[in-house]
């Protein structure tokens, strides 16, 4: 099952709004990181944000973190149509040593320019 | 470094075939990753290797699947026999210790 789970499913905007989503999780972590998949590509990485920390930037990118609600959210401001994707949330957990990626079943990012 | 190899990009084949994956993960990284991708089930991990060693296999679905990595530069993920349900993406992703991952393009098999 996926640990991490995002919402909106879907969301559409126009260019230059600002594009919220989120995602929440189930067991402890290590660290929550954001990726991004274009159409028919791999999965490329965006921000990582540790256990400990509550909120990241980078760029135009902006993660919170809380983990007393085990949620996260990713921000995307100015968004331009070269956005559109998909974004997914992933998982370190923390137990068992367990350190394989579970990844959430991600929020589709259409930009309408 | 080129980044995650894997090959083949596309591959089709019949139901009852055997099928081989291949990945070349970033050299140093010592995380191994075969996910796989479907509309209806998302991105499932369906085994991990750390340092050569599989470490979590849960995620295999059948016996039909067996992934091996010989040496740190090299792991295939076999399908024995395929079937049409394995129709999927399938990805390779590579990561040092509890870093980020990074992936590989995928290979998307038909099986029909």
């Amino acid at each position: 099952s996926q640990q991490g789970e995002e919402d909106p499913q879907a969301l559409s905007i126009q260019e230059g709004e600002n594009a919220t989503m989120n995602c929440s999780y189930k067991t402890s972590i290590n660290n929550l990181q954001w990726y991004r998949q274009n159409s028919g590509r791999g999965l490329v990485h965006l921000i990582l944000i540790r256990s400990n920390e509550r909120e990241k930037h980078s760029g135009r990118l902006r993660v919170t973190l809380d983990t007393s609600k085990k949620s996260s959210s990713l921000l995307i401001t100015a968004s331009r149509a070269a956005d559109t994707a998909s974004y997914f949330c992933a998982t370190r957990p923390m137990d068992t040593g367990r350190r394989a990626l579970t990844f959430g079943s991600g929020t589709r990012l259409q930009v309408q320019p | 470094d080129a980044g995650v190899i894997q090959s083949p990009r596309h591959e089709v084949t019949e139901m009852g075939q055997e099928v081989t994956l291949r990945c070349k993960p970033i050299s140093g990284h010592d995380y191994l990753f075969w996910y796989r991708q479907t509309m209806m089930r998302g991105l499932e991990l369906l085994i991990y290797f750390n340092n050569n060693v599989p470490i979590d296999d849960s995620g295999m679905p059948e016996d039909r699947f067996s992934a091996k990595m010989p040496n740190a530069s090299f792991s295939t993920l076999k399908i024995q026999p395929s079937e049409p349900r394995d129709s999927a993406v399938y990805f390779c992703a590579s990561s040092l210790y509890r870093r980020e991952a990074f992936f590989g393009q995928g290979t998307r098999l038909t099986v029909v």
